[in-house]
């Protein structure tokens, strides 16, 4: 039973151009979001969060927005960089109680930005 | 700044053997966390600590243990290493009582059973 999903393995982008990943959910007790990224060999490092409050937080070229409704959330990169290339997950937790801080991840989408 | 740090990186076993992932962190963080991650399931919760002493299960524990007696380490253990316990194992860990959730990895071990 996965929670929080990512349906698309990769995604290829010119850079310059925006990136769109995304992240849907089923539990409706997730109340905060966040995005890591992940390159080779390395551990996944804290991207950008949003809290079930807010429907979009911008820091810099990384927007996410949240659909509550539809129980959607997106990362939007604009404008791509090469370096922005690596593995993006999405994950979410129920926050309030935070339950030790314990974090449901997607499966993550691998985006590559060609120069 | 060593953060989470985790150690062997890479270790190779037969089917049958234990082992145990050390992980250490600097940060005086209260919460650590093991995950696993494999192609195509993300990183999944094997097991947590919210303080020295305590454990807790996650998504995926079987056929692992756990033990947090100091503060700053958390060891991840396999009994009996089965192939399917083949991964790239993650350590985490964040501060106590914050609602953000963000966590710190360590650079990961990847753990091979033949």
């Amino acid at each position: 039973d996965q929670q929080v999903k990512q349906n698309s393995p990769s995604l290829s982008v010119q850079e310059g151009r925006i990136s769109i990943l995304n992240c849907d959910y089923t539990n409706s007790m997730f109340d905060y979001f966040l995005w890591y990224k992940k390159y080779p060999a390395e551990g996944p490092t804290f991207l950008i969060s949003i809290s079930s409050i807010k429907d979009k937080n911008e820091d810099g070229r990384f927007t996410v927005f949240l659909n509550k409704s539809a129980k959607h959330l997106s990362l939007h990169i604009v404008p791509s960089q090469p370096g922005d290339s690596a593995v993006y997950f999405c994950a979410a937790s129920v926050g309030i109680h935070n339950q030790g801080g314990k974090l449901i991840f997607g499966q993550g989408t691998e985006l590559s930005v060609k120069p | 700044n060593a953060g989470v740090t985790q150690t062997p990186k890479f270790r190779v076993l037969k089917t049958g053997q234990s082992m145990t992932l050390l992980c250490a962190q600097d940060m005086n963080h209260e919460y650590m966390y093991w995950y696993r991650q494999d192609p195509g399931m993300g990183l999944r919760l094997i097991h947590y600590s919210v303080g020295e002493g305590t454990t807790a299960k996650g998504e995926v524990p079987d056929g692992y243990n756990v033990s947090r007696l100091k503060k700053q380490n958390f060891l991840l253990g396999l009994e009996s290493a089965a192939p399917s316990q083949t991964s790239v194992y993650f350590c985490a860990s964040s501060l106590s009582r914050r609602a953000t959730g963000e966590l710190f990895f360590g650079e990961g071990s990847r753990l091979t059973v033949l």
